[in-house]
């Protein structure tokens, strides 16, 4: 079975800094491209960052870019989000998410529960 | 960046109903497009996968149609577990962007 569990969350004052992580188990995490998706309280979906498997390619939306930092680990079955400089618009549930490549893309095919982010002073 | 636009944002429906969703992106997108449903207080589970394609597990009900810029998602017969919100995205180029949403509420 597919797990993804993320930790890290919590409450942090503007400015400072915080780390997620997405412990990955049962499928095998060095073929798959790795996510991050963040939902504000009673917003809509917002994608944050997509690292391939390699981590040679890394993409992040336009509101994280040169903030936040995806990383991962493929010995550790982990994925990372360093994030930096945090504001209040950050405040939010982050989700790991998986794409799948077999016959075709599928991507955010499995979620994990997700981890609440909160910035406020 | 692309857009995705949904409609309606909000959707009153009973049960038995055809419903269907739409999603316009701001350029074409071929078929790079998945549909996610999404319940109160759980993590968003994907439904259709190139605009058309049924992920496994997902009730026949659900179907997908569109390319290029005009996406829409039909639920044939609308069933007590389907009042969720729902969201499109594309997944052509990078960012990836969602729709913002829509609600299917029982009427």
């Amino acid at each position: 079975e597919v797990q993804l569990v993320e930790s890290g969350g919590g409450l942090v004052k503007p400015g400072g800094s915080l780390r997620l992580s997405c412990a990955a188990s049962g499928f095998t995490f060095s073929t798959c491209n790795m996510n991050w998706v963040r939902q504000a309280p009673g917003k809509g979906l917002e994608w944050v960052s997509l690292i391939e498997t390699g981590s040679t390619n890394k993409y992040y939306a336009d509101s994280v870019k040169g903030r936040f930092i995806i990383s991962r680990d493929n010995a550790k079955n982990s994925l990372y989000l360093q994030m930096n400089n945090l504001r209040a618009e950050d405040t939010a549930v982050y989700y790991c998410a998986r794409d799948q490549y077999i016959v075709a893309t599928i991507p955010h095919d499995n979620w994990g529960q997700g981890t609440l982010v909160t910035v406020s002073s | 960046d692309i857009q995705m636009t949904q409609s309606p944002s909000t959707l009153s429906a009973s049960v038995g109903d055809r419903v269907t969703i739409t999603c316009r992106a701001s350029q074409s997108i071929s078929s790079w497009l998945a549909w996610y449903q999404q319940k109160p207080g759980k993590a968003p589970k994907v439904l259709i996968y190139e605009a058309s394609s049924l992920e496994s597990g997902v009730p026949s009900r659900f179907s997908g149609s569109g390319s290029g810029t005009e996406f829409s998602l039909t639920i044939s017969s609308l069933q007590p577990d389907d009042f969720a919100t729902y969201y499109c995205q594309q997944y052509k180029s990078y960012p990836r962007t969602f729709g913002q949403g829509t609600k299917v509420e029982i009427k």
